[in-house]
């Protein structure tokens, strides 16, 4: 079965200084890996995904993340936090039997103090 | 233009009654959604439809009942609501089932 574990609830960091958003997956099979991000009152925006091309993703708003099999991660980052990026991340992997199913993991609140 | 368009966005109802809550894309998408966002944030699919057929049916409550009319619709119908409904439900699509997930801003549904 497929889960994902967003090791940090929350995530404190100062403007302008770099973003690491921790994601570890458990997957039977080669996973689907997304991120996406909810902002206040928002719908959920990708902000990028994995699919088994380039292990390294860049997505939009300056994100990226790295898919690293060995350590079953999907670690978000940016280099330079913007007070913009104050919302809340969730890592996500796709279920089994290509249904459409998402597995969400219980998301990260990011906080960018000025 | 709103691509996913949920409503309402806020509905405010007492126990036991009947409520439905509506979906539609504009972005020509094959596959749409259900999720429910609990208290803590945690979100959870419900329901899908692919070109009208079901697709998901996780263990939701039979109180629950999706009806897809058209391809660009899926709403959701919610029987003898109970305070444990109280939760964000956020409408979905996606080109196909394997394509990544466009989602409408959410109805904050409040049972008193």
């Amino acid at each position: 079965a497929q889960s994902v574990t967003q090791l940090d609830s929350h995530v404190s960091v100062s403007e302008g200084t770099p973003v690491l958003l921790r994601c570890n997956y458990s997957s039977s099979y080669s996973p689907s890996l997304f991120w996406y991000v909810q902002h206040p009152n928002k719908g959920l925006q990708l902000l990028l995904k994995y699919t088994s091309a380039a292990t390294l993703v860049k997505g939009i708003n300056g994100f990226e993340a790295e898919f690293k099999k060995s350590e079953t991660s999907f670690h978000l980052t940016k280099p330079s936090a913007h007070m913009s990026d104050a919302a809340e991340y969730f890592c996500v992997v796709s279920g089994s039997s290509n249904t459409g199913k998402l597995i969400f993991g219980q998301g990260t609140t990011l906080q960018v103090k000025p | 233009d709103t691509a996913v368009s949920q409503t309402p966005k806020y509905l405010v109802t007492q126990m036991g009654n009947d409520k439905s809550i509506k979906c539609e894309q504009n972005l020509g998408h094959d596959t749409m959604y259900w999720y429910k966002q609990d208290s803590k944030k945690f979100l959870k699919i419900m329901f899908s439809y692919n070109n009208k057929e079901l697709i998901i049916n996780e263990t939701v409550p039979n109180r629950f009942s999706p009806k897809s009319p058209d391809k660009a619709h899926l709403n959701l119908h919610i029987n003898s609501l109970e305070l444990g409904d109280s939760a964000v439900y956020f409408c979905a699509s996606s080109q196909e089932m394997d394509q990544p997930q466009h989602f409408g801003d959410g109805t904050r549904l409040s049972i008193l």
